[in-house]
C-alpha cells in the first residue's frame, strides 16, 4: 500500500492569486499523478510528474497554468496559479503500487 | 485516448436490493479497474480485472470483465448503507508507471 498526505487540505483563495499544493509518499515512487475533481464530476488528469524531469500535461491543462514540481522520488507540488473561480475543484495527487492506485485524501480549493 | 462510459450515473436503491453499474468502452481494454469514492472521500481501488470473461468476487461485490474486453460491471448484492457512494471504472496501461483514467461514474444512493 501507500501512505499519501496532502498540504493544505481545503483553502479559499481570492482570484488572480495562486495556491501550491503539496503531496508526500511514505515510499519513493517513480511516477506521481495530479488529478482535479470537479464538484460533482469524475476525476480529470493533469499531469504525470516523474522525477528528474519535465511534466508531462494532459490536453487542455498546461504548465504555466498548473507548474508541477517533482524534486525528489517521495515529494511533489502543484500550484494553481492566476486562479478564477472555476479553478473551485478537489485537487488529489495519486500514485501507483502494482496494479493499485492510491490516492491523497485531496485538496479542496474554493476561488473567490 | 482511451475513453470509457458507465451507466447508470445516479441509482437509487432499498437496502437490501441488488445493483449493478456497467463500464462500456468502443475500444479493446488493457484491463480495467474498479473504485469506490465515499461521499466527502478520495477513490479507493477495489479491484483489476485483466482476463477476457475474468468474474472475480469480493465478498457482496462481482466484477465482471466482457469477452470482447470492451465491457465490465461491478454488481453489488444486497446493498447496504455502508456501500453509498460514487463507483467508477478506470482504464489504464500495464503497469504502476501508466496513467488511470476514470470513467463518470455512477453514484449509488441506499435508502434504509
Amino acid at each position: 500500500s501507500a501512505v499519501i498526505s496532502q498540504k493544505p487540505s481545503r483553502d479559499i483563495c481570492q482570484r488572480g492569486t495562486s495556491l501550491t499544493i503539496q503531496c508526500q509518499v511514505d515510499s519513493q515512487v517513480t511516477m506521481m499523478f495530479w488529478y482535479r475533481q470537479q464538484p460533482g464530476q469524475s476525476l480529470t488528469l493533469i499531469a504525470t510528474a516523474n522525477q528528474g524531469s519535465e511534466a508531462t500535461y494532459e490536453s487542455g491543462f498546461v504548465i504555466d497554468k498548473f507548474p508541477i514540481s517533482r524534486p525528489n522520488l517521495t515529494f511533489s507540488t502543484l500550484t494553481v496559479s492566476n486562479m478564477s473561480p472555476e479553478d473551485s475543484s478537489i485537487y488529489l495527487c495519486s500514485v501507483g503500487r502494482g496494479a493499485e492506485q492510491y490516492f491523497g485524501p485531496g485538496t479542496r480549493l474554493t476561488v473567490t | 485516448g482511451q475513453q470509457v462510459m458507465q451507466i447508470p450515473q445516479y441509482q437509487h436503491v432499498q437496502e437490501g436490493e441488488d445493483f449493478t453499474t456497467y463500464c462500456n468502452s468502443s475500444t479493446t481494454l488493457s484491463n480495467i479497474q474498479w473504485y469506490k469514492q465515499r461521499p466527502g472521500g478520495h477513490p479507493v481501488f477495489l479491484i483489476q480485472l485483466v482476463k477476457s470473461g475474468e468474474v472475480k468476487k469480493q465478498k457482496r461485490l462481482t466484477f465482471q470483465f466482457g469477452e470482447a474486453k470492451k465491457n465490465s460491471s461491478l454488481h453489488i448484492t444486497a446493498t447496504q448503507t455502508t456501500d453509498v457512494g460514487t463507483y467508477f471504472c478506470a482504464v489504464t496501461g500495464k503497469t504502476s508507471y501508466d496513467k488511470v483514467i476514470f470513467g463518470p461514474g455512477t453514484s449509488l444512493s441506499v435508502i434504509p
